[in-house]
């Protein structure tokens, strides 16, 4: 079946490097990839979401390739924010009502 | 826009107890769902329900049960409460599994 890996529970970094979380992914069909954010005490809502037409879609300075060569789906910023430290989810669309979903990584963004 | 109101936010149950949670939308989506949410496990779906009166079995719906009284409600109900239980639920809804919106959580506290 589907499935969506993201390998790393927890990313550290200092304010200012770059960041890029990892999210590879099965499916037997060319689904729709998402990455979510959860801060801390709050519910999680959508980052960003992959397009058909090979777009880059952009979010508040995060961007994500969706590869399809490689299955990847991997979340990146050039800079990272210290109100960028939160959970993070990365999520395919089975194309009927569920999502399946990755494990998440914990980014913490130390000053 | 919309929202997803859970209630309670904190639910506190004795062992073998029956507990519900309650969540509603006005989003007017058609589907909706219920998640449990354990730390580094990831988001994993108990029930959901694509339209009124419809109830689709998650990957975790045992010891769960679910009602979708209405379009705009849908509530969870732990059977018999546990101590290893205790976790966040989240409810959320969406058209079919494009952008889920989520509610802040209902966190189950078993004595």
């Amino acid at each position: 079946g589907d499935s969506v890996t993201q390998t790393e529970g927890l990313v550290t970094l200092t304010e200012g490097l770059p960041v890029m979380l990892n999210c590879t992914y099965q499916s037997t069909y060319s689904p729709f990839l998402f990455w979510y954010v959860q801060h801390l005490n709050e519910a999680p809502k959508l980052l960003l979401k992959s397009f058909t037409d090979n777009k880059r879609p952009e979010h508040q300075g995060f961007h994500a390739t969706l590869h399809k060569s490689s299955s990847s789906f991997h979340l990146q910023k050039s800079s990272a924010q210290l109100s960028d430290s939160a959970l993070y989810y990365c999520a395919l669309s089975d194309s009927n009502y569920q999502l399946i979903w990755g494990s998440g990584t914990k980014l913490i963004i130390k000053p | 826009g919309g929202i997803i109101t859970q209630t309670p936010k904190f639910l506190i149950g004795q062992e073998g107890q029956k507990l519900t949670l309650k969540c509603q939308q006005n989003f007017n989506h058609d589907t909706m769902y219920w998640y449990r949410q354990d730390s580094g496990k990831g988001l994993r779906l108990i029930y959901y329900s694509i339209t009124e009166n419809d109830l689709q079995k998650g990957d975790l719906s045992e010891g769960y049960d679910a009602s979708r009284e209405k379009k705009s409600s849908f509530s969870l109900t732990v059977t018999s409460a546990q101590k290893n239980e205790m976790a966040v639920f989240l409810c959320a809804s969406s058209i079919r599994a494009d952008t889920l919106y989520f509610g802040e959580g209902s966190r189950l506290i078993v004595v």
